[in-house]
């Protein structure tokens, strides 16, 4: 099967960046994804990036790919209280999702 | 433009009674279509998906099915639920090539008791 791990939980304040790590071991994985999930709700694409491209950035989010590490790191910039949500990431091989970080916000 | 949808948005069904959940998908043809679930706490774990009609890969040995009977329809069945079956179902669509991102419905809250 798949290996897709996150850490479960980040907290950050208001205003500071928050930094959300996932490791994956397929390297076959074209496309890698991160979405967000809002309480009760389905799985919203926030961005994905394509496996030959270390860095893409798309106004807050910026994602980060170490391709040698089978790292993926998603950094929003100026967290605000909204972003609180679970985070997954996702590699396209077959759709395999992370654990989900939750991400709290303290205002 | 695309939509799905998913019914019920809950569910409460005692043990041993059976389960249907539908997913519909407006606006696209030939979907790649997945079921998910996610246990209370946990992350999404996906159950089966589809590439086309009648054609259904199971990811995990469980107690539950899946069929397609129509290009843009995906039924998630069980003929006697467990109580380890209850969690947050999910149904995802996806374009059959390209950047693959998926869409997601709703979801159904099912809990069994």
């Amino acid at each position: 099967g798949e290996d897709v791990e996150q850490s479960l939980f980040l907290s950050v304040r208001e205003g500071d960046s928050s930094v959300i790590n996932c490791t994956y071991t397929d390297s076959s994985s074209t496309y890698l994804y991160w979405y967000k999930q809002e309480p009760g709700a389905g799985l919203q694409l926030l961005t994905y990036i394509f496996s030959n491209m270390d860095m893409k950035q798309d106004q807050r989010l910026t994602v980060l790919l170490n391709k040698k590490d089978k790292h993926l790191s998603l950094r929003i910039a100026d967290t605000q209280t909204g972003d609180s949500a679970i985070y997954f990431c996702a590699a396209n091989n077959k759709f395999y999702f992370g654990s989900g970080t939750k991400l709290n916000v303290k205002p | 433009s695309q939509t799905i949808h998913q019914w019920p948005a809950t569910l409460v069904q005692p043990v041993g009674s059976p389960l249907s959940l539908e997913c519909t998908v407006e606006g696209t043809s030939n979907p790649n279509l997945y079921w998910y679930r996610q246990a209370a706490g946990r992350g999404l774990q996906l159950l089966f998906y589809s590439v086309g009609i009648g054609q259904i890969s199971s990811e995990v040995p469980q107690n539950l099915s899946a069929s397609r009977p129509q290009d843009r329809q995906f039924i998630l069945s069980s003929k006697k639920l467990l109580l380890s079956d209850s969690g947050f179902y999910l149904c995802a669509w996806s374009l059959e090539r390209g950047v693959y991102e998926q869409y997601f419905g709703p979801g159904t809250r099912l809990t069994v008791t």
